[in-house]
């Protein structure tokens, strides 16, 4: 069974700042790792798929790296629409899906 | 533009039955397979079950195995859930979310099932 590990729980900084978001994955998913936003209210946003391609319409300040078992979300300059909650996934390998537990990022 | 707009949930006592319903518009529904992922208040995402586009594959998560039935009618463009036997950790928003290169990648808005007596 996949385990996915996101670290910090949470995180609070300020608009402007570097934001770097990890997710450890037990045992390797390979490059088959994906990163979703969610806001209050919302449901969740596709961000990137296959450890860093960008999904349609997502702003190139986000970013995605990592292989095998240690993954990066990357957000190289926090805008106000960023603060959310973050949520890292693993590929279908039926029978399962399994999402990490979820960094929230917060305004400091 | 895709869209996928849930709609079936409510409050249901402990033991209740209710249908989730997924209405799909803004492309080529028979061709994608589905999932429903759920959150429960103020928790995390819990992926719940699968269905291809044809319906050959079916998978359910082990919390509900036994409990809950997936089903799709392509003709008419909507997924379903048949949710039985409904426990009070069953409240949770439901979402169904399309699946594209292994990945969910639209979702519907959610709707909320409250399990209680």
């Amino acid at each position: 069974e996949i385990m996915l590990t996101q670290s910090p729980a949470t995180l609070s900084l300020s608009p402007g700042e570097r934001v770097t978001l990890s997710c450890r994955a037990s045992p390797s998913v390979s490059s088959y790792l994906a990163w979703y936003q969610q806001k209050p209210g919302q449901a969740p946003r596709l961000l990137i798929y296959d450890t860093s391609n960008r999904a349609t319409g997502i702003p190139a300040r986000f970013s995605g790296s990592g292989s095998g078992t240690d993954f990066t979300l990357t957000i190289s300059s926090l805008e106000p629409e960023d603060f959310a909650v973050y949520y890292c996934l693993r590929r279908s390998t039926w029978p399962s899906l399994t999402f990490g537990g979820g960094t929230k990022v917060e305004i400091k | 533009e895709v869209q996928l707009v849930e709609s079936g949930g409510g409050l249901v006592q402990p033991g209740g039955s209710l249908r989730l319903s997924c209405a799909a518009s803004g492309f080529t529904f028979s061709s994608y397979s589905m999932n429903w992922v759920r959150q429960a208040p103020g928790r995390g995402l819990e992926w719940v079950s699968y269905i291809s586009s044809s319906s050959n594959s079916i998978y359910y998560a082990d919390s509900v195995k036994g409990r809950f039935i997936i089903s799709r009618d392509n003709a008419k463009n909507s997924l379903y859930v048949q949710m039985n036997s409904l426990r009070h950790e069953d409240t949770a928003v439901y979402y169904c979310a399309r699946v594209r290169l292994g990945y969910p990648d639209y979702w519907g808005q959610g709707t909320l099932v409250t399990v209680s007596s």
